[in-house]
């Protein structure tokens, strides 16, 4: 069974940093993009960065060009992102997930809380 | 980057209707498309990929169509564990863009 589990979230405020670890069993990552998907309170689903299999790709919204960046170990199964300057617009719950694509495999973490306030 | 317009926002229906969301892009995408459902608190569900593929496991009253700019989700004999938020995605390239969720209320 695939299962991706999310850490790291918590209360940070305005202008604070947070890395979002994202740690993957039952399959490996190597040759899967991965993403990372958030949602605010109440909102919808919003797609946040990518990062090819081999990490040598990367791809952000533009809300957050410039301030997170993404990055895997494959040798660890774990997927990452570094959020820098953050915004109370920021705030959300962050999924990791194998966004599959054309493929049949689709996987989400459960997600976790990133809070953003003074 | 691609536009998303997904109609309804929501929509009441009862146990037994059938049921149709409807996703339009601004630029074509092929049928590079995929409908998630959400229910609170969880994470996506994903039902159908490439616009019309259904995922393993996805009861088969769970139906997706179109190609280009149009896509439709179809749920027909709406159960009632498929009171839930509807999500489409396109996948064509980056950005990758969600729609804005139709929420499915029982009538």
């Amino acid at each position: 069974e695939v299962q991706l589990l999310e850490s790291g979230g918590g209360l940070v405020q305005p202008g604070g940093s947070l890395r979002l670890s994202c740690v993957a069993s039952g399959i490996t990552l190597t040759t899967y993009a991965m993403s990372w998907v958030r949602q605010a309170p109440g909102k919808g689903l919003e797609w946040v960065s990518s990062i090819s299999g081999s990490g040598g790709s990367t791809y952000y919204a533009d809300s957050v060009k410039g301030r997170f960046t993404i990055s895997r170990d494959n040798s660890k199964n774990t997927l990452y992102v570094q959020m820098n300057s953050l915004r109370v617009e920021d705030a959300a719950v962050y999924y990791c997930a194998l966004l599959g694509g054309w493929l049949p495999g689709d996987y989400w973490g459960q997600g976790t809380l990133v809070t953003v306030s003074s | 980057d691609i536009q998303m317009t997904q109609s309804p926002s929501s929509l009441s229906a009862s146990v037994g209707d059938t049921v149709t969301i409807t996703c339009r892009t601004s630029q074509g995408i092929r049928n590079d498309l995929g409908w998630y459902q959400q229910k609170p608190g969880k994470a996506p569900k994903r039902l159908i990929y490439a616009a019309s593929s259904l995922q393993s496991g996805v009861p088969s009253r769970f139906s997706g169509s179109g190609s280009g700019t149009e896509f439709t989700l179809t749920i027909s004999s709406l159960q009632p564990e498929d009171f839930a938020t509807y999500f489409c995605l396109h996948h064509n390239y980056y950005p990758q863009t969600f729609g804005q969720g139709t929420k499915v209320e029982i009538k």
